[in-house]
C-alpha cells in the first residue's frame, strides 16, 4: 500500500536547467496537489488538479507547468529552474475539494545552484 | 484575501498541557484543518472542524469559534513525539473560483523533559 509517492526525494540542479518532480497515489483519489515549503513562508499552493486533464492555478504557479495525463500521476515542472525555487515540494493528494483531508507525499528537496 | 497567524514557537514540558492558537481572517469560511509536521517530514492531518465548539479525540483537541477568527490546538500529557509543527490551514476560494487552502507559518512546539 504505497499511497502517495514523489520522486526524487532529494534533486541538485543548476540555474536554466528544466527539472520535473513526479508524483504518484495509489488510492484513486480526484484531486491532486503542488505546494512549496519555504522558511518565513509555509506551505503555499503552486497547482492543483481536479481530474485527468484539468488543473489550475494556486498561490504561486510561475515559472512551473503541470500536466494529469493519467488520474495517479501529477508531475510538476519548472522549465528554468532560478534560485528562488530551491524549496521542498510536496505533493498531496484527496478524494475532493472542501472538506476533504489532504494527504502529503514525502516531498522533494530541491536545490538550484 | 485570507491571513492566518499562529505563535512561531512554543517550548513545553512533558506531560503538561500546551495550547497553540491561530486566528484567521478570511471572505467566506469552509472550515479550519489542523496538520502535524515532523521535521523533515510530511504533514499530516490532526484534525478538522467546520462548527463552534470543542472536538476532542484522544490527546489532541481543536477548538473553533468562528464569530471571532479563532482555533486552538490543544495538546495534553504532552510526550516528546509531539516536538513538531503545528500547521493551521483555512480552505479559501478566490474570486476566479480557484480554491486554495491557506497554511499559516506554522507553531514549532518543543517538549522538554
Amino acid at each position: 500500500d504505497a499511497g502517495i509517492t514523489q520522486s526524487p526525494r532529494y534533486k541538485i540542479t543548476e540555474t536554466g536547467r528544466q527539472v520535473t518532480l513526479m508524483c504518484h497515489q495509489t488510492w484513486s483519489h480526484s484531486y491532486m496537489f503542488w505546494y512549496r515549503q519555504d522558511l518565513g513562508h509555509g506551505l503555499r499552493l503552486i497547482y492543483y488538479s481536479a481530474a485527468a486533464d484539468i488543473t489550475d492555478k494556486g498561490e504561486v504557479p510561475d515559472g512551473y507547468v503541470v500536466s494529469r495525463s493519467k488520474t495517479e500521476n501529477f508531475p510538476l515542472t519548472l522549465e528554468s529552474a532560478t534560485r528562488s525555487q530551491t524549496s521542498v515540494y510536496f505533493c498531496a493528494s484527496s478524494e475532493g475539494l472542501e472538506q476533504e483531508t489532504q494527504y502529503f507525499g514525502p516531498g522533494t528537496r530541491l536545490l538550484v545552484l | 484575501g485570507q491571513n492566518i497567524d499562529q505563535p512561531t514557537e512554543m517550548t513545553a514540558t512533558e506531560g503538561a498541557i500546551v495550547q497553540i492558537n491561530c486566528t484567521y481572517q478570511t471572505s467566506g469560511f469552509n472550515g479550519l484543518f489542523w496538520y502535524q509536521q515532523h521535521a523533515g517530514e510530511a504533514p499530516t492531518f490532526l484534525s478538522y472542524n467546520v462548527l463552534d465548539g470543542l472536538e476532542e479525540k484522544g490527546r489532541f483537541s481543536s477548538f473553533l469559534s468562528r464569530s471571532k477568527g479563532y482555533s486552538y490546538l490543544l495538546l495534553k500529557e504532552l510526550q516528546m513525539k509531539d516536538s513538531a509543527s503545528y500547521l493551521c490551514a483555512v480552505p479559501t476560494y478566490s474570486g476566479a473560483g480557484s480554491y486554495q487552502l491557506t497554511f499559516g507559518k506554522g507553531t514549532k512546539l518543543s517538549v522538554i523533559p
